[in-house]
């Protein structure tokens, strides 16, 4: 079945460095595919997303590009800053299933940012 | 602004009682999901509506129910809570299928069994 890997954490930076989470993912059609993000105490929020492949989904300096051809929506930042420091969750979708579609989740990643 | 609310953020029950979870979405989606979410499992779908009064059992639906009476409503059930059943519970909507299908979040409640 369709499944989500994305690296396990946490992962802890200094601000202003560079962040990569990797994501690779299984699926029988093509999915779209989705970065979320859940800050301290709150649910899950939409961050980006790409719905086909070399689609680049990006938002708040975040960048992921769909890669078909690796499976793979690695989410990056240039710069990252205290206020990032949060849970990332890859996920996707396969968008033609009708009443069976559904989110699939990643485990999620946390990211401490130290100042 | 689009809002997924819950009857509770933090909730302590006992071995043994029922105990229910609301969730409201103001947005008239038609799909509204429940999860649970346990460190180091992620999310995982316990189950899920796509119209009023339809339900569909997800990755982990025992010791659960849920209720749809109306549209902007999805209850989860604990018929009869156990210590296991301690987790983040977060509640979840969307507007249908499709490509875009994002899912609006709720909260949380965290729920400790006792």
């Amino acid at each position: 079945g369709d499944s989500v890997t994305q690296m396990e954490g946490p992962v802890t930076l200094s601000e202003e460095a560079f962040l990569t989470i990797n994501c690779t993912y299984t699926a029988t059609g093509y999915p779209s595919l989705f970065w979320y993000v859940q800050y301290p105490g709150e649910g899950l929020q939409l961050l980006l997303k790409a719905t086909k492949a070399d689609d680049k989904g990006s938002n708040k300096g975040f960048e992921a590009t769909y890669r078909k051809e690796t499976t793979s929506f690695h989410l990056e930042k240039g710069s990252v800053q205290v206020s990032d420091s949060a849970v990332y969750f890859c996920a996707l979708s396969e968008g033609w299933k009708g009443r069976d579609d559904k989110i699939i989740f990643g485990k999620g990643t946390r990211l401490h940012i130290l100042p | 602004d689009v809002k997924v609310t819950q009857s509770s953020r933090y909730l302590v029950k006992r071995t043994g009682e029922k105990v229910f979870l609301e969730c409201v979405q103001d947005m008239d989606h038609e799909n509204m999901f429940w999860y649970r979410q346990d460190p180091g499992l992620g999310l995982r779908l316990i189950y899920f509506s796509y119209d009023v009064k339809m339900k569909e059992k997800g990755d982990i639906p025992e010791g659960y129910s849920v209720s749809r009476e109306k549209k902007e409503r999805f209850s989860l059930i604990l018929e009869s809570a156990s210590t296991n059943q301690t987790s983040m519970y977060l509640c979840a909507s969307s507007s249908g299928t499709g490509a875009y299908n994002e899912q609006f979040f709720g909260p949380g409640t965290r729920l400790t069994v006792l």
